[in-house]
């Protein structure tokens, strides 16, 4: 069954340093997410993005956040200069067209630590 | 913003037990999902309902899509020990657009004893 890869699995990295998140959506699919899970709490929604763009984007989102597709398969997610809140469980999430009410998949996430 | 109530937050019971657990929101939601997260691991989809008052069951789990479109219930019948792990309910309001982004809710840790 086709499935959602993210790498890496675990990143470490010093405050204030830029990292890039990286995703491999299902291949048909359109619509792609960002969601992160800071330890021991729910799923929160962070960005959407649909047709080359960002369709909706919560509060999370600040102007350190950038997502990107940047070719047919894979979707990223950059934090320009991360700070120590930042550390969470960040996941990505696609799902194929609207219509047929599909629902969202998700990879096995990205742990990211900030030291 | 949009809050989903999930409930118990955490259950201990036997193997073979039936095991039930509930979503309650403030607002509507036009599609309610439910997912099992493992440790270390993403959200893995159970069951997705699309219909108020939609009754679908997936192998020994239930569930069901409250006709005020306001909750949802999952439950799962005879549990076994890989039952164990993190179940969370996830609603989305979006009608059409390019969003259907998932609010989701607490959590219910389940825990089987053998």
């Amino acid at each position: 069954e086709p499935e959602v890869t993210q790498t890496p699995s675990h990143q470490v990295t010093q405050m204030g340093q830029e990292v890039i998140l990286r995703c491999v959506p299902i291949s048909n699919h359109l619509y792609f997410y960002w969601y992160r899970q800071i330890l021991g709490q729910k799923v929160e929604f962070l960005v959407s993005f649909y047709n080359n763009e960002i369709s909706e984007k919560s509060e999370i989102f600040d102007d350190q956040f950038s997502v990107e597709r940047p070719d047919g398969s894979n979707f990223t997610l950059k934090i320009r200069s991360t700070k120590l809140e930042d550390s969470a469980m960040y996941f990505c999430a696609s799902r194929g067209r609207l219509i047929n009410h599909q629902p969202q998949h998700f990879g096995d996430g990205t742990r990211l630590s900030i030291l | 913003g949009q809050q989903l109530n999930q409930s118990p937050q955490s259950m201990f019971i036997q193997e073979g037990e039936d095991v039930s657990m509930n979503c309650t929101s403030s607002s509507i939601f036009n599609t309610w999902l439910w997912y099992k997260q493992d440790p270390g691991e993403g959200p893995v989809l159970l069951i997705a309902l699309y219909k108020a008052g939609e009754l679908t069951s997936n192998g020994r789990l239930t569930a069901q899509f409250g006709i005020t479109r306001k909750d949802s219930f999952l439950n799962i019948s005879a549990s076994i020990p890989s039952d164990v792990g993190i179940y969370f309910c996830a609603g989305s309001d979006t009608v059409g657009g390019a969003t259907n982004k998932l609010i989701f809710g607490t959590g219910t840790l389940l825990a089987v004893q053998p």
